[in-house]
């Protein structure tokens, strides 16, 4: 089947407007996780589900990013009162699970984020 | 905290020459420790993880806990090895992955 697929692949916006970055899981993937990628910082992660939960949101980096999933599929990633320091690919990953734990993460193309 | 240093930003090599990535991790339990790797213009995919000892592509990385170190090596490199590689971290029975900030492998023909 299809691989985790992202909504924009691209996204240029003005300072301090909102964003909403869609995520695609592999269908039957319980766990999904959002990262981001910045030059020279490396994937930072941002939070994770299980299911539509968020065990751990302690990546996000203020108040102006949140996450929901919902029906244990799609996740949208929202950021607002976008800064400049924003600008990254934000990459979403899903994993089927696998005894107590979970398989490798499946990586969508991500969508890069400019903010001007 | 769990914490992934991977020391060099750039590695240059000769086609054919040894490559080793190295990676460092802190963390006081047992982890999971994997490399990932990015080609150009491709998605971030898992190359491999200690757990299965495998070898992938001709890379093989053991885990050290006495130097906690993960380190990537490969007898010889190809060309199509250039790409960037990630070590990564994730914690017994949590599902938070820590990752390295990245080397990136230039092998020269």
């Amino acid at each position: 089947g299809a691989g985790v697929s992202q909504s924009p692949s691209n996204k240029v916006t003005e300072k301090g407007k909102d964003v909403e970055l869609r995520c695609d899981p592999i269908s039957g993937h319980t766990a999904l996780y959002w990262y981001r990628q910045s030059l020279g910082q490396g994937l930072e992660f941002l939070i994770y589900f299980q299911g539509n939960s968020a065990p751990d949101k302690s990546g996000l980096p203020s108040d102006r990013f949140s996450a929901e999933r919902t029906g244990g599929s799609v996740s949208t990633l929202t950021i607002q009162r976008t800064q400049q320091e924003d600008s990254a690919v934000y990459l979403c990953a899903s994993s089927s699970r696998r005894g107590s734990g979970y398989n490798e993460q499946f990586f969508g193309p991500g969508t890069r984020l400019t903010v001007l | 905290a769990q914490r992934v240093t991977q020391p060099e930003k750039l590695l240059s090599v000769f086609k054919g020459a040894p490559v080793e990535l190295k990676c460092n991790y802190s963390y006081s339990g047992s982890p999971e420790l994997f490399w990932y790797v990015q080609y150009s213009r491709q998605r971030l995919q898992l190359l491999l993880r200690h757990i299965s000892r495998e070898s992938i592509k001709g890379f093989t990385a053991d885990l050290n806990k006495g130097e906690t170190s993960f380190h990537l090596k490969k007898p010889f490199a190809q060309e199509e090895d250039s790409a960037m590689y990630y070590c990564a971290l994730k914690a017994g029975g949590y599902q938070k992955v820590t990752f390295g900030t990245g080397t990136k492998l230039q092998v020269i023909p």
